[in-house]
Order: C-alpha cells, then sequence, then structure tokens
C-alpha cells in the first residue's frame, strides 16, 4: 500500500518568506509525527498528533513553528519568516496508534537563502 | 529531561564479524522500544521492533531489552557492506500530563569493511 508522502521533496525559499509543508500520512494511521533533521545530525523532534490534537507542541522551535492535522489525516507544518537556521530535511512519519512503530515519508528538504 | 543515548561511533567492524550496538534510556516507565537504520541522504526505516525484556531475532538481527538496567541494543550478525548506515535506537517516553512520545537517540554510524 502506500506509504507516508511529503511534499515537496525539496524547497527553496528566500529569508524572510513563509513555508508549508505537507504530509498525508498512511490510511488508518492516528498518529504522525513530525521530526527535523539538520545534516550530520539526529532527529529534532517538532510534534506529535493523536488524531487531531496535539499533545506535545514542546519540540516547535520558536513561535514561527505551527502545525494543524485536519480530519485526522494531512498536516502541514508552516515556518514563518524563515531564517537560515531553519534549513533542514523535515520528516513526517504516522503510526497505526501510540505504541505502534513509525513508518517514515521521504522527507522536504528545505534550503532558505 | 528524558534522553536516549547511543555512542555516536563510527563503529567499524569488518565484513562477516558481529557488530553490536548500545542504547540506554532514562525513563523506567517506557514500553516500547525501536531500532531504526538510516542511509545517508534516506530516511530511517524500521529494523526492530521489542516490548518485553528478552531476546528477538529476525533474521541476521537480534534486539536485547533489559528494562531492569534501562538498556536495549541490536546485534548484527554476518555484517555486509550493506549494513553500513547509521542505527538509532528510539524509545517510547513519558512526560508527566502528556502523551508518550517517541524520542531518537542521536545515532551510532556502523561501518563494515571489506
Amino acid at each position: 500500500g502506500a506509504g507516508v508522502s511529503q511534499s515537496p521533496s525539496n524547497k527553496v525559499t528566500e529569508k524572510g518568506k513563509d513555508v508549508e509543508l505537507r504530509c498525508d500520512p498512511i490510511s488508518g494511521h492516528t498518529a504522525l509525527y513530525w521530526y527535523r533533521q539538520s545534516l550530520g545530525q539526529g532527529l529534532e523532534f517538532l510534534i506529535y498528533f493523536q488524531g487531531n490534537s496535539a499533545p506535545d507542541k514542546s519540540g516547535l522551535p520558536s513561535d514561527r513553528f505551527s502545525a494543524e492535522r485536519t480530519g485526522g489525516s494531512v498536516s502541514t507544518l508552516t515556518i514563518q519568516r524563515t531564517q537560515q537556521e531553519d534549513s533542514a530535511v523535515y520528516l513526517c512519519a504516522s503510526s497505526l496508534e501510540r505504541e505502534a512503530p513509525l513508518h517514515f515519508g521521504n522527507g522536504t528538504r528545505l534550503t532558505v537563502t | 529531561q528524558k534522553e536516549v543515548e547511543q555512542n555516536s561511533g563510527p563503529l567499524s567492524v569488518p565484513e562477516g564479524a558481529i557488530a553490536s550496538l548500545n542504547c540506554t534510556y532514562s525513563d523506567r516507565g517506557s514500553q516500547s522500544f525501536f531500532w531504526y537504520r538510516q542511509y545517508s541522504g534516506k530516511s530511517p526505516e524500521l529494523i526492530m521492533s521489542i516490548y518485553s525484556n528478552g531476546d528477538k531475532e529476525d533474521g541476521r538481527f537480534t534486539a536485547q531489552l533489559n528494562k531492569a538496567s534501562q538498556y536495549v541494543s541490536l546485534l548484527i550478525r554476518d555484517s555486509q557492506p550493506s549494513d553500513s548506515a547509521t542505527y538509532l535506537c528510539a524509545v517510547n517516553m513519558y512526560d508527566t500530563g502528556t502523551a508518550s512520545k517517541l524520542t531518537f537517540g542521536t545515532g551510532t554510524r556502523l561501518q563494515v569493511t571489506l
């Protein structure tokens, strides 16, 4: 079946612009995570959704970052007024339930110039 | 601060040898544990999940869990050059008042040499 789908796969934007990253999880998966990975670094937790609610937003780096999930399915991560330090690969993952393994999308590589 | 600790490596093993990757975690209440493999420039992919103390084997991979010692490991038998990658340990951790979330270690880079 279809895996986790992320779009765009690559995004180059100018400093100060807003960007939206999209994640379409595996059908039926209730848990959805966003992570960020800078070059050569580990996975940085951003936000977690269970259904449409976000029990844990603690990883969002600043108030320029926000995320929503609608219909228990598609999620959008929005970064306002992008900065160069936002450049990274943004990974989305979903799982059938809270304790189940995560399945990752291919990521969105964001470059802020 | 809930943490998952891994040695960053690189861990270098000759082809055909056993690679042993280790991970410790801080949350005694954790119940689910995972090992992911990540090739350079790719997304992490699940190798093993383990939920109970003891060993779990899948092909050349064995995951070992000791909840009392808060320790989980991954053994790779008959290591192949294609096993060269970064291995990420992930643990579901609980914070008071919030749901559990999957926390990743920074990963151990494995190099299998010819």
